[in-house]
């Protein structure tokens, strides 16, 4: 059963860094695209940006570049979303979903990140 | 940039058919892809490639292209399909975006 399981909610005040994680098991963890989306408190969805586990290949939606880091560790089929200083506005959910030839099929339970000033 | 519009709401009556639209300002026109959302949970996709359904999706649900919308309609809509739905596609680069988001109620 293909799942991805993301890390648990995380309350944080502004300037301080955070990493969230998402485990994908059932699946070749380096075969597929895994994407990260934000969704603010009371709005829609955003993509941020994708990662190819198999060899890092990353790319940022206009709107995130330079905004938050994707990355992955293809060793424990885990990939990541991090900021090195947090602002408030970076306060929403945040999901991560897997790309397959029927589009972003399977995602995560969510991670919700709040952050204080 | 790329951009997809949605209509920001929609209400039907139960047994009514749904229809919810998106439009793209860019060509040439990629696939579209339907999520649905209801509250406190993640995107459950119930539309991919304009018209084919996940399984799993009731064949309510259906997708149709016209060129330059596409289309999700819900017929003989249930008060369990009251959430939020999300179009979405890809830019001609590859980038992946979401329309607005349509609130569907069952009054």
């Amino acid at each position: 059963e293909v799942q991805l399981v993301q890390s648990g909610a995380e309350v944080k005040k502004a300037g301080e860094s955070l990493k969230i994680s998402c485990k994908g098991s059932g699946f070749s963890f380096t075969s597929y695209w895994i994407g990260w989306v934000r969704q603010m408190p009371g709005k829609g969805l955003e993509f941020m940006g994708i990662i190819y586990p198999g060899d890092s290949d990353t790319r940022y939606s206009p709107s995130f570049q330079g905004q938050a880091t994707i990355s992955a560790d293809k060793s424990i089929s885990t990939a990541y979303l991090q900021w090195s200083s947090l602002k408030s506005s970076d306060s929403a959910m945040y999901f991560c979903a897997r790309l397959s030839t029927n589009g972003w099929s399977y995602w995560g339970q969510g991670t919700l990140v709040t952050v204080s000033s | 940039s790329y951009e997809l519009t949605q209509p920001p709401s929609v209400s039907v009556s139960p047994g009514q058919t749904a229809r919810i639209t998106c439009s793209a300002d860019a060509s040439p026109k990629q696939y579209v892809y339907w999520f649905q959302q209801k509250p406190g949970q993640a995107p459950v996709p119930v539309m991919y490639k304009d018209s084919e359904r996940p399984s799993g999706i009731p064949e309510r649900f259906s997708g149709s292209n016209s060129g330059t919308m596409v289309t999700l309609t819900i017929s003989g809509v249930q008060a369990e399909d009251e959430a939020n739905y999300y179009c979405q596609s890809a830019d001609s680069s590859g980038n992946w975006v979401f329309g607005g988001g349509t609130k569907l109620t069952v009054l």
